[in-house]
């Protein structure tokens, strides 16, 4: 059975920072990862995707991910982060290969950030 | 373009009284549909899943159940809500295979009093 770990729950930092969010998953095949921003009391907006080919990844709103399967992760990252990034950020893990696509979620990472 | 919806956006209950949330998805033919309950600082659990109209596969065992009527009708229902059962409900579809990963609805929040 897969799994996701997301080791930070809370992450603060100040607008026009760097950023990365860390992901470590645990799946026996070549995974489907993905990670969401949720704002509150909203729906799950998918950020971005991987399931093969280059393993650094472009997403919305200036997100990028990395899959590195040495390290069986799959961090998210942004250069400089606006105030409207604060929100709760979800890696999701995917088994492929079969027909209902399941998809585990982390705990969730909680973005605040400093103006 | 595809869409899914989800009502009712709030909801408050009595315990003892029934349930039913609706989610119904547009713009596509033979979706995977979820149903998930997401605890404050607990993620997203997977309640539901189905592949097709009358398949449903429950994860967890619990008070509530789901059917799909119709191939882009998925419905989270239950006889008797207890006051465990507050929480924020989320449906999701997706294709077969879920390799685009999931496409939310806006969820319901549940509240049993």
């Amino acid at each position: 059975a897969q799994s996701v770990t997301q080791p930070d729950i809370h992450i603060t930092v100040s607008e026009g920072a760097s950023l990365e969010l860390r992901c470590n998953y645990s799946y026996g095949a070549t995974p489907y990862l993905f990670w969401y921003v949720q704002s509150p009391g909203q729906g799950l907006q998918l950020l971005l995707k991987y399931f093969s080919g280059d393993t650094l990844v472009q997403g919305i709103k200036g997100f990028e991910a990395e899959f590195k399967r040495s390290q069986s992760s799959f961090n998210l990252r942004k250069p400089s982060v606006h105030w409207s990034d604060a929100a709760e950020y979800f890696c999701a893990v995917g088994a492929g290969g079969t027909s209902y696509g399941k998809l585990t979620f982390g705990q969730g990472t909680i973005l605040t950030v400093h103006p | 373009s595809q869409t899914i919806h989800q009502w009712p956006a709030t909801l408050v209950q009595p315990v003892g009284s029934p349930l039913s949330l609706e989610c119904t998805v547009e713009g596509t033919s033979n979706p995977n549909l979820y149903w998930y309950r997401q605890a404050a600082g607990r993620g997203l659990q997977l309640l539901f899943y189905s592949v097709g109209i009358g398949q449903i596969s429950s994860e967890v065992p619990q008070n509530l159940s789901a059917s799909r009527p119709q191939d882009r009708q998925f419905i989270l229902s239950s006889k008797k809500l207890l006051l465990s059962d507050s929480g924020f409900y989320l449906c999701a579809w997706s294709v077969w295979g879920g390799r685009d990963g999931y496409t939310f609805g806006s969820g319901t929040r549940l509240t049993v009093v």
